[in-house]
């Protein structure tokens, strides 16, 4: 049974801070990882992906991963009270078409 | 920018009915999916499709669900016969092909799917 792991919050950080997202899965074949960002009532939004262990950055935000011990990360630079919402880690195997998804990470950014 | 449409937005629907979902994907993506979300639960995979069959399917997707492409736009998914436990936001998503990977998927807004 494919698990990935997340720790259901609410996570609170102050305006203009780093908010830390962590996401573990258990299986070792997995090859994709995948943040959304899912306000309440709404589609999950790709935020960004990362298939290379070590760091991938796209404006406020990077994605971490190391596969060795199947944990990977999202870091929201100068959190924004817009940031608010549910972090969905998402993860795929090697020649699988499929997404398993955590149940998410609610984050708080507070003015 | 592109984006995945669903129809209708919020369906009611009798125990025991048929229900169509309906999705338009990104015109030049391959890879369609329906996912669905039980209120306050993670999202779940349901199946996955290209070139007009079925890739993949979780054990979710028994022989009361199906999809169809029934033209170049429209990706369904019809329920046979409805049970409450169907409740959900019902997603759809598509990827583009990159290579011999697929990718990212990009979510529709969803449907709303209530069985009373």
């Amino acid at each position: 049974q494919k698990e990935v792991e997340q720790n259901s919050g609410p996570l609170s950080v102050p305006e203009g801070a780093i908010a830390s997202l962590n996401c573990t899965y258990s299986d070792r074949g997995s090859q994709s990882f995948f943040w959304y960002r899912q306000y309440s009532g709404k589609s999950p939004e790709l935020i960004m992906f990362i298939y290379s262990n070590g760091d991938k950055e796209d404006g406020r935000f990077t994605a971490q991963l190391n596969k060795a011990s199947q944990y990977v990360s999202l870091l929201i630079r100068d959190s924004q009270p817009s940031d608010s919402a549910t972090y969905l880690c998402a993860v795929k195997n090697a020649g699988s078409y499929q997404l398993t998804f955590g149940k998410g990470t609610k984050l708080s950014v507070i003015p | 920018e592109p984006e995945v449409t669903q129809t209708p937005s919020h369906q009611v629907t009798q125990m025991g009915q048929e229900v169509i979902l309906r999705c338009v994907p990104i015109s030049n993506h391959l890879y369609f999916y329906w996912y669905r979300q039980i209120l306050g639960q993670k999202v779940e995979f349901l199946v996955s499709f290209y070139n007009n069959e079925i890739s993949e399917k979780s054990e979710i997707f028994d022989d009361q669900f199906s999809v169809e492409r029934p033209d170049g736009s429209n990706f369904t998914l019809k329920i046979r016969s409805t049970k409450l436990e169907d409740s959900a936001m019902y997603f759809c998503a598509s990827s583009p092909l990159r290579g011999r990977m697929n990718t990212e998927a990009f979510f529709g807004q969803g449907t709303r799917l209530t069985v009373v």
